[in-house]
């Protein structure tokens, strides 16, 4: 088990790129089979898979969000990244950091707490 | 993408009860169904994958069945902490897909 710590902006303009991080604790995010992911939640509603990292640096992004996402990793620092560009005031979510296993049958066993990010006019 | 619709969308019921929601999937997924409990400001978390293997730590109260299209979490008496929203989720294929979500509330 690790612990995941998701930081950044809770307010973004409308048009600009949301930008956050997530710190990876108890683990190295690099030694194992593993997919860095990002899931998010709008006020009263479900989940939604954004995207994931590969501990190889490989990504996979959700279609409906795919060109304007961005997932990076930076290992020096465990940590990993998503941005979101072009904003809008339906981007307003609760935004999960997440570990998806990286076997059979691939769930997420790890979770950040989650932080709300809304997007403002 | 596959779609995953849980029914029902809402449940009451009592502490004791015995209660089951449904999960059905748009197409084949295996055992590719992952289940997990959200309780109001809290992430989610993981109850059952491959359909009905539980997860380390989980009451045994909870049991999950299922393969290919058609699956179901049961608990079998309800406790007081179980009253939450449940969701179920598919990782046969990119992108990974959740149920709408099933809140279970107190009668």
């Amino acid at each position: 088990q690790v612990q995941l710590q998701e930081s950044g902006p809770g307010l973004v303009k409308a048009s600009q790129t949301l930008s956050l991080t997530c710190t990876v604790s108890g683990g190295s995010i690099s030694s194992s089979n593993y997919y860095w992911s990002w899931i998010r939640q709008p006020a009263g509603k479900g989940l939604e898979w954004i995207g994931r990292i590969y501990t190889s640096g490989s990504t996979n992004y959700n279609p409906s969000l795919k060109s304007r996402v961005t997932i990076s990793v930076d290992t020096s620092k465990n940590q990993f990244s998503l941005k979101l560009s072009s904003v809008t005031a339906a981007d307003t979510a609760v935004y999960y950091c997440a570990r998806r296993d990286g076997d059979f049958p691939y769930y997420f066993d790890d979770w950040g707490q989650g932080t709300l990010v809304t997007v403002s006019s | 993408d596959i779609q995953m619709t849980q029914s029902p969308s809402s449940l009451s019921a009592s502490v004791g009860d015995r209660v089951t929601i449904t999960c059905r999937a748009s197409q084949s997924i295996s055992t590719y169904l992952n289940w997990y409990q959200q309780k109001p400001g809290k992430a989610p978390k993981l109850l059952i994958y491959a359909a009905s293997t539980l997860q380390s730590g989980v009451p045994s109260r909870f049991s999950g069945r299922g393969s290919g299209t058609d699956f179901t979490l049961t608990i079998s008496s309800l406790q007081p902490e179980d009253f939450a929203t449940y969701y179920c989720q598919q990782s046969y294929s990119t992108p990974d897909t959740f149920g709408q979500g099933t809140k279970l509330e107190i009668k």
